[in-house]
């Protein structure tokens, strides 16, 4: 079963427009949720994770357990956040078990 | 450097060949994790590794067979290549106490013809 839904696949903005990657999930315990960004030609690494509730390069991902959504949002869209997005969840029953997302390519036009 | 590496990166090879895909990391990390990516539909975790001689399957551990005989070692096993492993495939590491803080290796693109 799909544990992680990006339902959109590309998503281009322009540049200083806010700019929203959508993420639900399904999961009956108390999940993890985090985002995983990939840069051209760069590794894919971990951008942020909902239990810090920090912003990352402008980024914020709210948990909604009543939506059981994670949206990535940020208000002003840079060039330098053209890549690919991927929600991720971390399953907490077993501890270490993760599950990803599509992905979303993001393009941010100049 | 701190880094994953994967080795080979590319490889084609025929149905039912063994085929031993290396991953190695120098961070001194307790978690590895295997992924295999397809178009549409992400990643997929295949198998995952706490530490030493400790694995666990992933979603789609079907086909694969992996051994954590080594701390740095993550080596992922198909002992008999079908074509629908034709994949790009991602070893990761990360420390036990933050496996969401995974380090990404360059990846691996198989197939299998």
């Amino acid at each position: 079963a799909q544990r992680v839904t990006q339902p959109e696949k590309l998503l281009s903005v322009f540049k200083g427009a806010p700019v929203e990657l959508k993420c639900n999930y399904s999961y009956s315990g108390s999940p993890e949720l985090f985002w995983y960004v990939q840069y051209s030609r760069q590794r894919l690494q971990l951008l942020l994770r909902h239990i810090s509730r920090e912003s990352i390069k402008g980024f914020t991902a709210d948990l909604n357990k009543g939506e059981t959504s994670f949206h990535l949002k940020k208000p002003f869209a840079q060039e330098e956040d053209s890549a690919m997005y991927y929600c991720a969840l971390r399953e907490t029953n077993t501890g270490n078990q993760f599950y990803f997302g599509t992905g979303t390519s993001l393009t941010v036009i100049p | 450097e701190a880094q994953v590496t994967q080795n080979p990166r590319y490889l084609i090879t025929v149905t039912g060949k063994k085929l031993t895909v290396t991953c190695s990391q120098n961070m001194n990390h307790e978690y590895m994790s295997w992924y295999r990516q397809d178009p549409g539909l992400g990643l997929r975790q295949i198998y995952y590794s706490m530490n030493v001689e400790v694995t666990d399957k992933g979603d789609v551990p079907e086909g694969y067979k992996v051994s954590r005989k080594e701390k740095r070692n993550f080596p992922l096993i198909l002992e008999s290549p079908s074509p629908n492993q034709t994949s790009l495939y991602f070893c990761a590491s990360s420390l036990g106490g933050r496996p969401y803080e995974q380090y990404f290796g360059p990846g691996t693109r198989l197939t299998v013809t």
